[in-house]
């Protein structure tokens, strides 16, 4: 079955970084977009990014576009998180999850969930 | 980027009850518009997807409906495991961003 084993997360002082992974089973990563949701203590969900199938596109949301990586390892099957320039509001739930289909964008199955804290 | 705005952003109810809880966008969004539950801060389930597909797996109870700029999803009655949070997100243009969310408790 699918399932979405997350790790990485911690404490980092700002302008650190970070990466968080994300191990896939049950699929390859490589035949599903894959995203990154986080959630910052109490408060909704945000999109943070996003990575094509095929690995020739990644997306990001704004608040972090030029600071956090997108990528994936095809042989490890597992989707990773870079994240530089850390600032106190990335601090946040970070969520790994599979792409519904290749004609759709929904996340279907969705990792356990990683604590990210930013804190001097 | 596109808005997303859920109302109310709080409800009671009882077991039983039928439940709509309303997503408006900021722009016309087709009919790209998914919706999630979330218990307890755990990670979210996906419930709908195109604004009217059941997710594999969700009770028939839920539905959604919806084109355009507004949207409903429905609990036709409410049981003791649906109380818990619910997101709608636009797919339609990146950033793909969630409403505010809408929390779903105990009368």
């Amino acid at each position: 079955q699918v399932q979405l084993v997350q790790s990485g997360g911690g404490v980092v002082q700002p302008g650190g970084s970070l990466r968080l992974s994300c191990a896939a089973s049950g699929f390859t990563v490589s035949d599903y977009g894959m995203h990154w949701v986080r959630q910052a203590p109490g408060k909704g969900l945000e999109w943070v990014a996003f990575i094509r199938s095929d690995g020739t596109n990644e997306y990001y949301a704004d608040s972090v576009k030029g600071r956090f990586i997108i990528s994936r390892d095809i042989s490890e099957n597992t989707l990773y998180l870079q994240m530089n320039s850390l600032r106190a509001e990335d601090t946040a739930v970070y969520y790994c999850a599979k792409n519904f289909g290749a004609a759709l964008t929904a996340g279907d199955y969705w990792g356990q969930g990683t604590v990210v804290a930013i804190s001097s | 980027d596109i808005q997303m705005t859920q109302s109310p952003s709080s409800l009671s109810a009882s077991v039983g009850d039928r439940v709509t809880i309303t997503c408006r966008a900021s722009q016309s969004i087709s009919r790209y518009l998914n919706w999630y539950q979330q218990k307890s801060r755990k990670a979210p389930k996906l419930l709908i997807y195109t604004a009217s597909s059941l997710h594999s797996g969700v009770p028939s109870r839920f539905s959604g409906s919806g084109s355009g700029t507004d949207f409903t999803l429905t609990i036709s009655s409410l049981q003791p495991e649906d109380f818990a949070t619910y997101y709608c997100q636009q797919t339609y243009s990146v950033p793909w961003t969630f409403g505010q969310g809408t929390k779903v408790e105990i009368k």
